[in-house]
């Protein structure tokens, strides 16, 4: 089954504790993307990357960091999680092709709900 | 940098009603995609819009992309408890760039 996942799905931490949310997609998609979500405030990107070793700043990219070693995954990382941090995270991956026509669907994992003490 | 802006924020109706959220950008795009996410879910494709003016329905779901490329609507009619959710526009500056998001619009619909 085509699919991104991501784990945790929930995560109690405390500030100053190092984390990774990892993320994993099987449809061999080259655009990988990390969100936020909080209430009011939509869907803001973090990270965004167009392929393996290739990766970018999205919207509100402070306090995070990324890597994409593989195709399939693209975890994130709080170095120094504060509870400015506490979210609803979401990765999602799509293919590009480049072409306006196709279809680029982005596919989104379940979320990892994350609250930083 | 682009970006994509769309109104309203939240939108409240009885069943049966009507419903529409708007979608602008700074920017001329080259494709737009509608998601559409449930409460406590994660969002969902329902469409990608590519040319000009273009207009594709699905059921009671009529997306319209704008003459120049700038704008699109999502138009709901006769809504149903089931159409619950925030709905969020996404747009591509470019075929193969990176994916911006609308803030979305949350829809509740009363019985």
């Amino acid at each position: 089954e085509a699919q991104v996942t991501q784990n945790p799905r929930y995560l109690i931490t405390v500030t100053g504790k190092k984390l990774t949310v990892t993320c994993s997609q099987n449809m061999n998609h080259e655009y990988m993307s990390w969100y936020r979500q909080d209430p009011g405030l939509g869907l803001r990107q973090i990270y965004y990357s167009m392929n393996v070793e290739v990766t970018d700043k999205g919207d509100v990219p402070e306090g995070y960091k990324v890597s994409r070693k593989e195709k399939r995954n693209f975890p994130l990382i709080l170095e120094s999680p504060s509870p400015n941090q506490t979210s609803l995270y979401f990765c999602a991956s799509s293919p590009l092709s480049g072409k306006a026509y196709r279809k680029e669907t982005q596919y989104f994992g379940p979320g990892t709900r994350l609250l930083v003490l | 940098g682009q970006q994509v802006m769309q109104i309203p924020q939240y939108q409240h109706v009885q069943e049966g009603e009507d419903f529409t959220t708007y979608c602008n950008s700074s920017t001329t795009l080259s494709n737009i995609q509608w998601y559409k996410q449930r409460p406590g879910g994660h969002p969902v494709f329902l469409i990608q819009l590519v040319k000009s003016g273009e207009v594709k329905k699905q059921k009671r779901l009529t997306f319209q992309f704008g003459e120049a490329k700038k704008n699109s609507s999502l138009h709901i009619t006769a809504t149903q408890t089931t159409d619950v959710g925030t709905y969020f526009c996404a747009g591509r500056k470019t075929s193969g760039s990176r994916l911006t998001f609308g803030e979305g619009t949350q829809l509740t619909v009363n019985p």
